[in-house]
C-alpha cells in the first residue's frame, strides 16, 4: 500500500536558519502530496500542496517540490522563525475518494 | 467561519464507560474522517465516511463505531473503551470530489482522551 516516510525528528534549529525536512513516498500512479502543519494544542492545518509532478507548492515562506523521479517532496525554508515551532506532516492522496496517508510528523522547534 | 468542531476537547474515563466524542462541521463536506495521533506514529486513519449513511473502516477499527446520519455530523463511539484507546482524536472534513485542489482537508481541534 502507500506510504510516507519523513525524517525522524526532533529539529532545533535557530532563528534564521535554513530549513530542509525530508519527505518521501511509495505510491502507484500520481498522487497528490500535502504538507500539514500542527502548532501546540491545536489540528492539523494544510501549509502547501502539489498535485502534478515538477509542482512547487508554496506559502508562509515554505516550499515543496513534487519530485516524482525521487518520489520526494521535501519542505524547505530559507530562514525560519520562533512561530515556526511545530510538528509537520507529509501526506499523499489519489484522485477520488481515497483517505490521506500521512508520514510520522516532525517535530521542528526554532529558539532565538 | 468554517470550522470543524469536536467536543469534548479532554475527557478521562475508566475502562468500559461507554462514550461518544461529537464532531460537526459547517462546510457542507461530504467527506468525513476520524484520526488518531500516537507519539512515533503519527496520525492514522479510524474510519471514514463519504456521504450520509456510507462508512468504511480506516487503518485502526478495532473497538470503535461511527455513524453518519446527517451530513454536518460524525460522532465516533467508544462502546468499551480500553487503556489502549488513550490518544488524541481528530476529525476532518473535506470536500470529497476528485479533482485539482480540492482534497484539502480541515481538522478539528481535537480530543485528548484518557482512558484509566
Amino acid at each position: 500500500g502507500d506510504s510516507v516516510t519523513q525524517m525522524e525528528g526532533p529539529v532545533t534549529l535557530s532563528e534564521e536558519a535554513f530549513l530542509t525536512i525530508n519527505c518521501t513516498y511509495t505510491a502507484t500512479g500520481y498522487p497528490s502530496l500535502f504538507w500539514y502543519v500542527q502548532y501546540p494544542g491545536e489540528g492539523l492545518q494544510l501549509l502547501l500542496k502539489a498535485t502534478k509532478a515538477d509542482d512547487k507548492g508554496s506559502n508562509k515562506g515554505f516550499e515543496a517540490t513534487y519530485r516524482k523521479e525521487t518520489t520526494s517532496f521535501h519542505l524547505e525554508k530559507g530562514s525560519v522563525q520562533v512561530s515556526d515551532s511545530a510538528v509537520y506532516f507529509c501526506a499523499l492522496t489519489h484522485s477520488g475518494n481515497t483517505p490521506l496517508v500521512f508520514g510520522k510528523g516532525t517535530r521542528l522547534s526554532v529558539i532565538a | 467561519e468554517a470550522q470543524v468542531t469536536q467536543n469534548p476537547r479532554y475527557l478521562i474515563t475508566v475502562t468500559g464507560k461507554k462514550l461518544t466524542v461529537t464532531c460537526s462541521q459547517n462546510m457542507n463536506h461530504e467527506y468525513m474522517s476520524w484520526y488518531r495521533q500516537d507519539p512515533g506514529l503519527g496520525l492514522r486513519q479510524i474510519y471514514y465516511s463519504m456521504n450520509v449513511e456510507v462508512t468504511d473502516k480506516g487503518d485502526v477499527p478495532e473497538g470503535y463505531k461511527v455513524s453518519r446520519k446527517e451530513k454536518r455530523n460524525f460522532p465516533l463511539i467508544l462502546e468499551s473503551p480500553s487503556p489502549n484507546q488513550t490518544s488524541l482524536y481528530f476529525c476532518a472534513s473535506s470536500t470529497g470530489l476528485a479533482g485539482v485542489g480540492l482534497y484539502e482537508q480541515y481538522f478539528g481541534p481535537g480530543t485528548r482522551l484518557t482512558v484509566t
